[in-house]
């Protein structure tokens, strides 16, 4: 099974700032990966898919990168309403995998 | 609007059964591979089990293998969950998903989520 390791568990930071969550894969694989957010009592909702797609919908200040064993969700200028959980998942390989989880607050 | 909707869940006993259904509207179900990916209180996203758009493929988590048995009804838009010989750890919030098609199984689409409580 592919483990993902996601850090920060927390992060915290200030409206405007440029965040980032990185997710690293116990094997490599090219791209399979896609960036959930969930807010409290909400299902998730698709953010990024195959690294670095924005999902129809979504704003510009999330962006995705990385391949290999190492990837990356950004968040360009934090807003109130980015206050959720992240998780990155990959389906490269069954069983498909989430990482634990980032929960991004505001400072 | 693309939806999807979760009924079926509830309190069990060790060792029960229990059947969710999920009713898909919107969108070409029959197209699509449909999952079932839970959460337990407080904790992360753990994928269950998934259905090919064909009907022919089913996967599972491992340790779900022999217990759950996911199973779709292309006339009736609809996925389902068969659980049984349910344990404590099974408890969780299950929600059902829709992926994108094509052999792509990430999932753009979720329901609102049901809750499974396993308990004596």
């Amino acid at each position: 099974d592919i483990q993902l390791t996601q850090s920060p568990s927390t992060l915290s930071a200030s409206v405007g700032d440029r965040v980032s969550i990185t997710c690293r894969a116990s094997q490599s694989f090219s791209g399979w990966l896609a960036w959930y957010q969930q807010k409290p009592m909400k299902a998730p909702r698709l953010l990024i898919y195959k690294a670095s797609t924005l999902e129809s919908g979504v704003p510009s200040r999330f962006s995705g990168s990385g391949s290999g064993t190492e990837f990356t969700l950004t968040i360009k200028s934090l807003q109130p309403d980015d206050v959720a959980t992240y998780y990155c998942q990959q389906f490269h390989s069954y069983p498909w995998t989430f990482g634990l989880g980032t929960k991004v607050e505001i400072k | 609007q693309d939806q999807l909707v979760e009924s079926g869940g509830g309190v069990v006993q060790p060792g029960g059964s229990l059947r969710l259904s999920c009713a898909a509207s919107g969108f070409n179900f029959r197209n699509y591979g449909m999952h079932w990916i839970r959460q337990a209180s407080g904790k992360g996203l753990e994928w269950v089990t998934s259905i090919g758009e064909d009907d022919n493929s089913e996967d599972y988590l491992d340790s779900v293998k022999g217990r759950f048995t996911i199973s779709r009804d292309n006339s009736e838009n609809t996925v389902f969950l068969q659980m049984s010989g349910l344990r404590p750890e099974d408890t969780a919030l299950y929600f059902c998903a829709k992926d994108v098609g094509a052999n792509n199984r990430f999932f753009d689409l979720w329901g609102q989520g049901i809750l499974v409580i396993v308990s004596s």
